[in-house]
């Protein structure tokens, strides 16, 4: 799978939206944008995943660039219970999504 | 949306004993489970991919014969970690994939693993 870098740390105040961003500059046609997170000392929790366009769901947007190299979670407001490390994970299509595969995260900190 | 449970949520063993973690979709068929570990401060690691009624397949660097998994049926997964030494307490974690929503990942709540 193709590689990601994300910030180490990021840091927020409650009520405020944040916004996560994940470069990808090597993304191929056929790999999914996916977004996990992983609250402390927990296992990782699906947030969401696209491909081109942006999503949302009940938990986050993501906003796709249009180049595909780029993307942000965006979290629209901010609870202490969002503070987590949060993953950006290029998975293909074309393997059946057979493995997920982390990097090193952004760990989010809010602050109330 | 669907549940992995996984025990013990925590386990302490003396070195050289073995321990069996129980991975468990309870609510829907899981053709593939992972298993993760992950040591403190540090990112998940794949262990590796186990699929039902098959042998499961190992990354590279992970020792076979000293992380034995098993799934022997749709709802369950097992890792033993045989004969544990200190270096290998850490924090396991599996997960799940449902039989046709393959981009969604389903995760155990994990399991802090012990060894003195």
């Amino acid at each position: 799978d193709a590689k990601t870098t994300q910030p180490n740390s990021m840091e927020s105040n409650e009520e405020e939206p944040v916004h996560l961003p994940c470069n990808h500059s090597t993304i191929s046609g056929t790999d999914y944008i996916h977004w996990y997170r992983q609250l402390p000392s927990q296992g990782p929790e699906y947030v969401i995943h696209g491909l081109t366009s942006n999503v949302n769901n009940r938990m986050a947007s993501l906003a796709i660039a249009e180049d595909r190299k780029s993307s942000t979670l965006i979290l629209h407001r901010a609870t202490l219970r969002d503070a987590a490390v949060y993953y950006c994970i290029l998975r293909a299509l074309n393997t059946g999504f057979q493995k997920l595969v982390f990097g090193t995260g952004t760990r989010l900190l809010v602050s109330p | 949306g669907a549940v992995v449970s996984q025990h013990p949520s925590r386990v302490i063993c003396k070195s050289g004993t073995s321990v069996k973690i129980e991975c468990r979709s309870l609510d829907f068929q899981a053709t593939t489970m992972f298993w993760y570990r992950q040591f403190p401060k540090q990112s998940l690691m794949l262990m590796a991919t186990s699929n039902e009624g098959s042998k499961a397949t190992y990354e590279q660097g992970v020792e076979k014969d000293k992380f034995l998994i098993n799934h022997a049926s749709l709802t369950l997964s097992t890792l033993t970690v045989t004969s544990a030494h200190p270096e290998d307490s850490s924090f396991y974690i599996c997960s799940a994939r449902v039989s046709g929503l393959p981009e969604k990942l389903f995760f155990g709540s994990g399991t802090q693993l012990s060894v003195l």
